[in-house]
């Protein structure tokens, strides 16, 4: 079944301890994102990624990392998280950048003390 | 860069009844416009999407308009059903670049 999976759906952290949130497609995908969203204001990208090893910030990079290493894997790392990190997160993937549909995963609802 | 506005921001109708959801965007050089269906603990889901050389798309009981002189869209739902009940998100994009979406609309069927 293709699909785009993340892991943890659900984590409750403290202020400054480092977390890595996974997230894996098995579509062959080149593009991935990153979202985070928020009461009253949707979804907002943080990261992408057009292909392996290729990376760039979205609206709302600040506090986060990627890496994309391997075409399927793409995950977010937070190295100092703060409260207002937390929030419901998403990774997506596209075909392509020219690709438009896109497969998002099942979300992370983050909680930093 | 983009910006994409949505109203309402929560709607609510009788079973049965239509819904209509509406989207405006500030770049005209958008040209793909989907609509993600968002149910409790899941991640957004395609339902229906609409190019920019084509003013209408019909998919059962979803459709979808676009009027790209005053850039904006619309999502129609007709024969409402309590399944429907969900968040829906629409969204603008060009191509090579990322999606802007809008804040949502929170839609509850009632029976």
């Amino acid at each position: 079944e293709a699909q785009v999976t993340q892991n943890p759906r659900y984590l409750i952290t403290v202020t400054g301890k480092k977390l890595t949130v996974t997230c894996s497609q098995n579509m062959n995908h080149e593009y991935m994102s990153w979202y985070r969203q928020d009461p009253g204001l949707g979804l907002r990208q943080i990261y992408y990624s057009m292909n392996v090893e290729v990376t760039d910030k979205g609206d709302v990079p600040e506090g986060y990392k990627v890496s994309r290493k391997e075409k399927r894997n793409f995950p977010l790392i937070l190295e100092s998280p703060s409260p207002n990190q937390t929030s419901l997160y998403f990774c997506a993937s596209r075909p392509d950048s020219a690709g438009q549909t896109q497969y998002f995963g099942p979300g992370t609802r983050l909680l930093v003390l | 860069g983009e910006n994409v506005e949505q109203h309402p921001s929560t709607l609510s109708v009788q079973e049965g009844d239509s819904a209509v959801i509406k989207c405006t965007y500030s770049d005209s050089a958008s040209n793909y416009f989907p609509w993600y269906k968002q149910e409790l603990g899941k991640g957004p889901q395609l339902i229906i999407d609409i190019r920019s050389n084509v003013g209408e798309k019909k998919d059962q009981r979803i459709a979808v308009t676009l009027n790209k002189t005053a850039k904006h869209f619309s999502l129609h739902i007709t024969e409402t059903q309590p399944e429907d009940s969900a968040v829906y998100f629409c969204a603008a994009s060009r191509p090579g670049n990322q999606f802007y979406f809008g804040t949502g609309t929170s839609l509850t069927v009632i029976p």
